[in-house]
């Protein structure tokens, strides 16, 4: 039962363009979202959240939307580095119900960014 | 400040032997949680722990999996004994609170483990 799905398993991307990863959900209780990049043998790193009660949140050159009504995000990179190709992760909490440690993850998009 | 640390990084067993792995959070996080990726697949929470105290255990697969964290500061993950379902990076991370907005949890570099 996959309750966080990013349907693209890889994105490519020519440097200075936008990247644009998505994310679907199922579970309605999520009211937390967050990305994560993460690099060859290391762990993710946080870049980006979104509470549910908002629709987008910007943090230079990421902006993160959330359509609560399609269950769904975006998470909108630009302009493209060749520096953020990586995993991208998107993950979800119901941090307001008593599993509020818990982060329910999709299964990645492998971004490239292309010189 | 020192991030996430876990120990070891890389661990190759064979089946039925036992292994325990390590994590150090960032010093003043209360909150620890262990995750897992199997090959390919999503990261998979296993466990939180608010200090000492096992908050939620319930992503740990079955009681093969034994999580501690004495004293409220390191914590170990034992698998035993060991079977081949099990390989795959084992993610450590922390936050100073729980998940809600505002805050976020940070993930050591994880813990490879090969069981053949």
């Amino acid at each position: 039962d996959q309750q966080v799905k990013q349907n693209s398993p890889s994105l490519s991307v020519q440097e200075g363009r936008i990247s644009i990863l998505n994310c679907d959900y199922t579970n309605s209780m999520f009211d937390y979202f967050l990305w994560y990049k993460k690099y060859p043998a290391e762990g993710p790193t946080f870049l980006i959240s979104i509470s549910s009660i908002k629709d987008k949140n910007e943090d230079g050159r990421f902006t993160v939307f959330l359509n609560k009504s399609a269950k769904h995000l975006s998470l909108h990179i630009v302009p493209s580095q060749p520096g953020d190709s990586a995993v991208y992760f998107c993950a979800a909490s119901d941090a307001g119900g008593t599993s509020y440690g818990k982060l329910t993850f999709g299964q990645g998009t492998i971004l490239t960014v292309h010189p | 400040e020192a991030g996430v640390t876990q120990f070891p990084s890389h661990s190759v067993i064979e089946k039925g032997q036992t292994v325990t792995l390590r994590c150090d959070p960032i010093s003043g996080h209360d909150n620890l949680y262990w995750y897992r990726r199997v090959m390919g697949k999503e990261i998979k929470f296993l466990l939180h722990f608010v200090k000492e105290s096992k908050q939620d255990e319930s992503g740990m697969p079955n009681n093969r999996f034994l999580a501690e964290r004495t004293g409220g500061t390191y914590s170990t993950l034992k698998v035993q004994p060991a079977e081949l379902e099990d390989s795959g990076v084992y993610f450590c991370a922390s936050s100073r609170q729980g998940i809600w907005s505002g805050n976020t949890i940070y993930f050591g570099e994880g813990s490879w483990l090969t069981v053949v």
